[in-house]
């Protein structure tokens, strides 16, 4: 079965630390995404990546980073967590623009 | 800004009913595709339509697209209680993947 595999189901975190969400995948897919969910918003994308090391912004890029190292690994950093930040985090993977790949999300709570 | 705007918002039928919603779209797109997303869970893909196709059928969905309004339409017919989801359109653009805010269809039994 080919797989994305999120780090954390749950996650809680204080207010101004750095986090990390890992993401990772077994299909050898060029593209990774990661998107935020939110009720009523739907999916909004933060950052994709087409290759390793190379990145780009999405919709809502502010407040976040990524890492790129290796082709199957993809991080979302969150340089200093505020409250705002609080929801469900998705990654995804794809090949060449065909059909996405999700893991089962990260639901961030940041007190 | 989002790519994709799902009409209704909402939806509910009946087990055996038929299910529309409808995706509208904003830019240019190599492809669209349907995902599904049961609670509290990660996205499945449904199908997937070219630029160049018009309509697409996988078991009981049939897909529309029509590149002149950038529109697309989903149809679930003899819709079952295990079809109660949230539905999103998204659309590629140069590996680009966007999503709309969805549509939450619930089947009563």
């Amino acid at each position: 079965d080919v797989k994305v595999t999120q780090s954390s189901r749950y996650l809680v975190k204080r207010t101004g630390e750095k986090v990390f969400l890992e993401c990772v995948q077994d299909m050898d897919h060029e593209n990774m995404f990661w998107y935020r969910q939110d009720p009523g918003l739907g999916l909004r994308l933060i950052y994709f990546s087409y290759d390793v090391k190379m990145k780009e912004k999405g919709d809502i890029p502010e407040g976040y980073s990524v890492s790129r190292e290796k082709k199957e690994r993809f991080s979302l950093i969150l340089e200093s967590a505020s409250t705002n930040q609080t929801s469900m985090y998705l990654c995804a993977s794809s090949f060449e623009g065909r059909k996405a790949f999700f893991g089962q999300g990260t639901r961030l709570t940041v007190v | 800004s989002q790519q994709g705007e799902e009409d209704p918002q909402a939806l509910s039928i009946q087990e055996g009913e038929n299910a529309t919603m409808n995706c509208s779209y904003k830019t240019s797109i190599n492809n669209l595709q349907w995902y599904r997303q049961n609670s509290g869970r990660g996205l499945v893909h449904l199908i997937l339509i070219r630029s160049n196709e018009r309509e697409k059928h996988s078991g009981r969905l049939r897909v529309t697209l029509d590149t002149s309004k950038k529109s697309s339409s989903l149809l679930i017919t003899a819709s079952r209680a295990a079809d109660t989801a949230s539905y999103f359109c998204a659309t590629v653009w140069d590996y680009k993947l966007s999503f709309g805010a969805g549509t939450t269809v619930t089947v009563r039994a």
